[in-house]
């Protein structure tokens, strides 16, 4: 089945730092999602990203999809102590037509101020 | 206020015990997903649902059982059988329609069910 991975598992920054965590796909995705998940707290949607190539950006985050819609990034320019949290990638699958998406493990950010 | 209410916030489970998740939604979904997370983990899909009186099992169905008889709820049942039922259990819906928005979650505060 589909398996989608999430690298770093764990990153730990200064304050100011840049952050970026990378998901990658076993298998050609039709659409990757972001969801961002305080300590303590649920995800909560960030962004979609469709087209292959597409790159999106909200403020201080910017989101990339592969040429081959197999992978993924998010980059945080400027990191602040509110990035705290668990970046997860979801992607939903255009080979078998699993109608529910597959989340990757997440990416754990801590932010030294 | 429109959203996804789980309930209860914390469960404990005795020994051979089922026990029911609450999931209700008032966004007019008709696509609604129960997920497991554990501690440092990512969200694994139990067991999911796109439209009234039908579910699908996701990839960690053994030891759960769900219902979908009204399009606003989806309880989840952990049964006797699962052996490691401790975790953070979320629920999520989505439109379920075509489109691009189609399947974009909205989660539950989730349950935290814990073995006695």
């Amino acid at each position: 089945g589909q398996q989608v991975m999430q690298i770093p598992q764990y990153q730990h920054v200064q304050e100011g730092e840049d952050f970026t965590t990378y998901c990658n796909s076993s298998t050609t995705l039709s659409n990757i999602q972001w969801y961002k998940q305080r300590p303590g707290g649920h995800p909560v949607f960030l962004i979609q990203l469709v087209k292959s190539g597409e790159v999106k950006k909200q403020k201080r985050l910017t989101f990339q999809f592969g040429e081959a819609k197999k992978n993924s990034s998010l980059h945080i320019t400027a990191t602040q102590t509110t990035d705290v949290g668990t970046y997860f990638c979801a992607g939903g699958d255009m080979d078998t037509g699993r109608r529910a998406l597959t989340f990757g493990s997440g990416t754990r950010l801590q932010v030294q101020p | 206020d429109g959203g996804i209410t789980q309930s209860p916030k914390y469960l404990f489970r005795k020994e051979g015990q089922n026990v029911t998740l609450s999931c209700e939604q008032n966004l007019n979904h008709d696509a609604m997903y129960w997920y497991r997370q554990d501690p440092g983990q990512g969200l694994r899909l139990i067991y999911y649902s796109q439209i009234v009186n039908d579910f699908q099992k996701g990839d960690i169905a053994e030891g759960y059982s769900v219902s979908r008889e009204k399009k606003e709820s989806f309880p989840l049942t952990v049964t006797s059988a699962q052996k490691n039922p401790t975790a953070f259990y979320l629920c999520a819906s989505s439109t379920g329609a075509q489109g691009q928005a189609k399947n974009i979650q909205y989660f539950g505060a989730g349950t935290r069910l814990s073995v006695l």
